[in-house]
């Protein structure tokens, strides 16, 4: 099946930092990603859709500019954390459409802890 | 809005025991349905998914049939493996590759 890939997989930085969490299609193409955010024993919660050659678009509640999505190409989606904080950290998941019957790949996740 | 409610856990299991885990869901038209599993240190993987009324999805011994009438999509597994320890999640599509995702369910299965 598809593969999807997400760099770094754990990150640590300190408070008022910018960390860039990377999202990758590796056999596929996708004009469309989307980003989740997952806290700890709790669901996921959409944040964005990404989206190739145009701006992302939110859910509500979610700061654009403290999360700065970039899809920089057919297979590359980024996801900037930009002066983060404590509250900032969590579990951010991405995933790409498979293209039939709206399931989607997902990437394995990256561990953001803000000091 | 759209919404799934997912039994919580954890659920701690024997070996060959039956698993259910509830799922009920809420939202306007015809959305498809899908469960989801996250083994320990693995990204989400589709686990089965059913688009349309009384649809049964099944796979690796699950299986869950969409209910119209009951807004439920129940997930249950006759005979239980201590590798089907994972988490699992309900989530349902609008049809428009949006995944509103339950709580999530931790399965444990011991030997």
């Amino acid at each position: 099946g598809a593969v999807v890939s997400q760099h770094p997989s754990w990150v640590i930085c300190k408070s008022g930092t910018s960390v860039k969490i990377e999202c990758r299609s590796l056999d596929f193409q996708a004009t469309t990603m989307f980003w989740y955010r997952q806290f700890p024993k709790q669901s996921l919660m959409l944040m964005a859709t990404s989206n190739e050659g145009s701006k992302a678009t939110y859910e509500q509640g979610v700061e654009k500019d403290k999360f700065l999505i970039n899809h920089a190409s057919l297979t590359l989606s980024t996801l900037t954390v930009t002066s983060a904080h404590p509250e900032d950290s969590s579990f951010y998941i991405c995933s790409a459409p498979s293209g039939s019957s709206y399931e989607q790949y997902f990437g394995p996740g990256t561990r953001l802890t803000v000091t | 809005g759209n919404s799934v409610t997912q039994m919580e856990g954890p659920v701690t299991l024997s070996e060959e025991a039956f698993l259910t885990i509830n799922c009920t869901y809420t939202a306007t038209g015809y959305p498809s349905l899908f469960w989801y599993v996250q083994y320990p240190g693995e990204g989400l993987q589709l686990l089965l998914k059913a688009t349309k009324a009384d649809d049964k999805g099944s796979n690796k011994g699950f299986e869950a049939t969409y209910r119209k009438e009951t807004t439920s999509f129940h997930l249950e597994k006759g005979s239980v493996q201590v590798s089907d320890s994972a988490v699992y999640f309900c989530a349902l599509s609008p049809n428009d590759y949006k995944l509103s995702f339950g709580a999530g369910t931790t399965v444990t299965v011991r030997a």
